[in-house]
């Protein structure tokens, strides 16, 4: 079935350091991806998203690609803050918006930033 | 007619994540919303009632800290479930009460969100 893996934390990094959490995904149709983020008591949060292969979604300086050809969506971001530290996570979805929508998480990806 | 949302309709996470998830009345303002629980073969248990600009009202045995609500528009509330657990497994409705009052405060309920802790 679809499902969706991500790499490992957690991942401990300096301020204005450059940020990489890998995602794969394995998926039988043509899934929406999602990157969700939870920030220390709180819930999770939408991130970003793209609904089709070469999407690019961005939101608060990160960015994702929807890589059908690596079945990636790999999430980046140039200069990472103090406040981005949480637990990222990666997901897949088999519609992209209303009823009926699955959302498969990843394990999640803790992201330390130090200052 | 009314509509209600929810999003997502499915959830799979690990145990220890927290979930939320989001009701909406898509074409009616509603100032009362109610989220319930539905275990398998079971009725629908009311968790609590969420008013719109105040704390929620919580049913006995309901753990306010563990299932989060707010209500902060006339057409949105959350439901966070903290630090999901396994046991927490069960499929979560929402319904929306119309407020427009007198004989149109009929409930509208949402097409629920299945939630799996794995």
């Amino acid at each position: 079935g679809d499902s969706v893996t991500q790499m490992e934390g957690p991942v401990t990094l300096s301020e204005e350091a450059f940020l990489t959490i890998n995602c794969t995904y394995t998926a039988t149709g043509y899934p929406s991806l999602f990157w969700y983020v939870q920030y220390p008591g709180e819930g999770l949060q939408l991130l970003l998203k793209a609904t089709k292969a070469d999407d690019k979604g961005s939101n608060k300086g990160f960015e994702a690609t929807y890589r059908k050809e690596t079945i990636s969506f790999h999430l980046e971001k140039g200069s990472v803050q103090v406040s981005d530290s949480a637990v990222y996570f990666c997901a897949l979805s088999d519609r992209d918006f209303g009823f009926g929508n699955v959302l498969h998480c990843g394990s999640g990806t803790q992201v330390i930033v130090l200052p | 007619g009314a509509v209600v949302s929810q999003h997502p309709s499915w959830v799979i996470c690990k145990s220890g994540t927290s979930v939320k998830i989001e009701c909406r009345s898509l074409d009616f303002q509603a100032t009362t919303m109610f989220w319930y629980r539905q275990f398998p073969k079971q009725s629908l248990m009311l968790m609590a009632t969420s008013n719109e600009g105040s704390k929620a009202t919580y049913e006995q045995g309901v753990e306010k800290d563990k299932f989060l609500i707010n209500h902060a528009s006339l057409t949105l509330s959350t439901l966070t479930v903290t630090s999901a657990h396994p046991e927490d497994s069960s499929f979560y409705i929402c319904s929306a009460r119309d407020s427009d009052g007198g004989a149109r405060e009929t409930q509208y309920f949402g097409p629920g969100t299945r939630l799996l802790v794995l």
